[in-house]
This record gives C-alpha cells, sequence and structure tokens, in this order.
C-alpha cells in the first residue's frame, strides 16, 4: 500500500512537500501524476527524480528509505490539484490515494 | 503528436457488458505497452490492466476473469472488453501508454506518460 495525506495546504511562492509512503518504498521506482479538476492525470515524475518534457523545473522528486517526496519550489495557483504517487510491484502499478493540494 | 481518444462508454445494467476503444495516433499500439486505469466518481486512482508488446494481459483482481484487453494493430486501437458489470465499476476509465524501464535482476518498472480523456462507464438499474 501506498499512502499519502489527504490534502497540502501551500501560499503562493512556498515550498509544497507531497509525500508517499510505503514499506521499503526506496527499493522501487515511483512515479507522480497531476490532476487537476475534470482533466486527465499527467505524468509530472518518473523513476523518482525525473521530469518529462514539458514539466517546469520548480517540480523535483526523491525517493530514500519509506517515502518519497514531490517538492514544488515557488508553488502557482496553476499548480492547484490532486498528486497521485504510483509504483510498479509484482505485474501490478499501485497508486496512492492522492493529496489534494491547496494553493491559498 | 501522441494522442489517445476513448469511446464506448455509457449507462449499462449490473450484470450487462460494454466495450471501450482507445484510438491512438502518433505511436504505434503494437510497439508499446498499453494500459487501462478508472477512477470512481471522487476517488482515486486504479489501475485496471496492461497488455504488453507481445499481447500478454495482466489484470487486477478487482477484474480478473470479467475483462478483458485486446488490440487491433491494423486500426492501432486498444479495446477493453468488460463483462459481468458491477456497481462497484462505475468509473471513467482511460487508457494510457505504458512506459516501461528495465533494471536490476529482472526488475521493471511502468509508468504512464501519455492519458486519454477518459470515458465515463456507469453501472446503473
Amino acid at each position: 500500500d501506498l499512502t499519502q495525506a489527504p490534502s497540502v495546504s501551500v501560499s503562493p511562492g512556498q515550498t509544497a512537500s507531497i509525500t508517499c509512503s510505503g514499506d521499503k518504498l526506496g527499493d522501487k521506482y515511483v512515479s507522480w501524476y497531476q490532476q487537476r479538476p475534470g482533466q486527465s492525470p499527467v505524468l509530472v515524475m518518473y523513476q523518482d527524480k525525473k521530469r518529462p518534457s514539458g514539466i517546469p523545473e520548480r517540480f523535483s522528486g526523491s525517493n530514500s528509505g519509506n517515502t518519497a517526496t514531490l517538492t514544488i519550489s515557488g508553488t502557482q495557483a496553476m499548480d492547484e490539484a490532486d498528486f497521485y504517487c504510483q509504483v510498479w510491484d509484482s505485474s501490478t502499478a499501485l497508486f496512492g490515494g492522492g493529496t489534494k493540494l491547496t494553493v491559498l | 503528436e501522441v494522442q489517445l481518444v476513448e469511446s464506448g462508454g455509457g449507462l449499462v445494467q449490473p450484470g450487462g457488458s460494454l466495450r471501450l476503444s482507445c484510438a491512438a495516433s502518433g505511436f504505434t499500439v503494437i510497439n508499446n505497452y498499453m494500459s487501462w486505469v478508472r477512477q470512481a466518481p471522487g476517488k482515486g486512482l486504479e489501475w485496471v490492466s496492461v497488455i504488453d508488446s507481445g499481447g500478454r494481459t495482466y489484470y487486477a483482481d478487482s477484474v480478473k476473469g470479467r475483462f478483458t484487453t485486446s488490440r487491433d494493430n491494423s486500426k492501432n486501437t486498444l479495446y477493453l472488453q468488460m463483462n459481468s458489470l458491477r456497481a462497484e465499476d462505475t468509473a471513467v476509465y482511460y487508457c494510457a501508454r505504458d512506459e516501461i524501464f528495465h533494471y536490476g535482476s529482472g526488475m521493471s518498472y511502468h509508468y504512464f506518460d501519455y492519458w486519454g480523456q477518459g470515458a465515463l462507464v456507469t453501472v446503473s438499474s
């Protein structure tokens, strides 16, 4: 199982940290998806810390021990969305429950 | 440009069947792994199935024996045949291109780099 906090709040311009916890998660690769209301998920991080083309540099990732973290530096209003972590385990994709990021 | 367009969603009674389609452009389905992921109303993402480049399929326990993933190479299209539908199958169904990365000794890691717009399936009487 992957555990995420249901919600995180951040002020514009500040740093948001969204975490994903699981047993020995650091031994696996983690992906992160951003889903804005009414839209499809978008890949924002893969292989723990690689950004797909088109994803702003303010998004970064890390993974160690039992926790993976997606960090958004200089958070903007447009970053408000649900974020999901994901791993691959035993021929199955597992998603975290999602974290709602509020920028206020 | 990579695009995935789902179709075939709708309202179906419990116990009924429905087939979703996912038309791909900008890449070749047969050369890639492809997955289906669903999202129940107001809930999180749940992986449903994957078909690999060799045509082998794998399913989540929740749909195993009821859902079948296939593809038509001539149409560059992915399908999800859903039988014996239940109320808990109500969700938006997304197709996604599934990128695979091999590492270590026999380890693999999948992530989803392109997603369709989704198709809503409602199972209700």
